[in-house]
C-alpha cells in the first residue's frame, strides 16, 4: 500500500520561508497525482490552500505557494507568520476515485 | 457563500449505524463531486469515500468498504453517508467537503459532526 509521505514537525522563524513536502514511500509526486495542501489549527474544520499543484483556494494570500520539487510536491510559505503555526496536510489523488492523506506537518514558528 | 453544514452525529454502540447529512448551499450542488474525510481524536486527517456529481460514481476508501455507503440527492443539495456495522476504530469528526475540479480536490469543508462509537 501507497503511504504520503509528509515531515511530522517543522519550525521557521518569523519573517522567514519554509517549504513543505509530500511524498510516496514508492515512486515521484507529478502533477497528476493532483497534490493538494490543507492547513488546520486545533478543534477547527480544515481549510484549502493549494488544489492542483499549484491553484490557490479563494482568499488565500500568495504567500502561500504550491509546486513539484524534485519528486516531491512542495508548499512555500514566504514571509512567515505567527497564525500561520498550524498543522499542514497534504492529499494526493491515487486514480479510481481514491485520494490518500499525508500524516500531516506540524509546523511551529517561532 | 458556500456553505457545508453536517448532522447526524452522536454516539453509537458498536455494530450500530448512522446516517450522517451535509446539507449544502452557495453553488450549485449537482454541478461538483462531494467528499467525506474523517479525523480521529489526535490523529490526522483521512479521506473516507467520494461521490460524482451525479451520483452515478462511488468510491471508498478499503476500510469501510462494505460498511459505508455514500449518495447524495441533487434536488436537495444533500450529500449523505449511512455508516452500517460501526466499530471504535470508526470514532472521528467526520467532514463533509466540496470538490474543486474532478473528485481529486477539496475547495471547502464543512465544520464537522462527531461520531463516537462506544458502549
Amino acid at each position: 500500500q501507497t503511504v504520503v509521505t509528509q515531515e511530522p514537525s517543522f519550525s521557521v522563524s518569523p519573517g522567514g520561508t519554509v517549504t513543505l513536502t509530500c511524498g510516496l514511500s514508492s515512486g515521484s509526486v507529478s502533477t497528476s497525482y493532483y497534490p493538494s495542501w490543507y492547513q488546520q489549527t486545533p478543534g477547527q474544520a480544515p481549510r484549502t490552500l493549494i488544489y492542483n499543484t499549484n491553484t490557490r483556494s479563494s482568499g488565500v494570500p500568495d504567500r502561500f505557494s504550491g509546486s513539484i520539487l524534485g519528486n516531491k510536491a512542495a508548499l512555500t510559505i514566504t514571509g512567515a507568520q505567527a497564525d500561520d503555526e498550524s498543522d499542514y496536510y497534504c492529499v494526493l489523488y491515487m486514480g479510481s476515485g481514491i485520494s490518500v492523506f499525508g500524516g500531516g506537518t506540524k509546523l511551529t514558528v517561532l | 457563500e458556500v456553505q457545508l453544514l453536517e448532522s447526524g452525529g452522536g454516539l453509537v454502540q458498536p455494530g450500530g449505524s448512522l446516517r450522517l447529512s451535509c446539507a449544502a448551499s452557495g453553488f450549485t450542488f449537482s454541478n461538483y463531486a462531494m467528499s467525506w474525510v474523517r479525523q480521529a481524536p489526535g490523529k490526522g486527517l483521512e479521506w473516507v469515500s467520494a461521490i460524482s456529481s451525479s451520483g452515478g460514481s462511488t468510491y471508498f476508501v478499503d476500510s469501510v468498504k462494505g460498511r459505508f455507503t455514500i449518495s447524495r440527492d441533487n434536488s436537495k443539495n444533500t450529500l449523505y453517508l449511512q455508516m452500517n456495522s460501526l466499530r471504535a476504530e470508526d470514532t472521528a469528526v467526520y467532514y463533509c467537503a466540496k470538490a474543486a475540479t474532478g473528485v481529486a480536490a477539496i475547495d471547502y469543508w464543512g465544520q464537522g459532526t462527531q461520531v463516537t462509537v462506544s458502549s
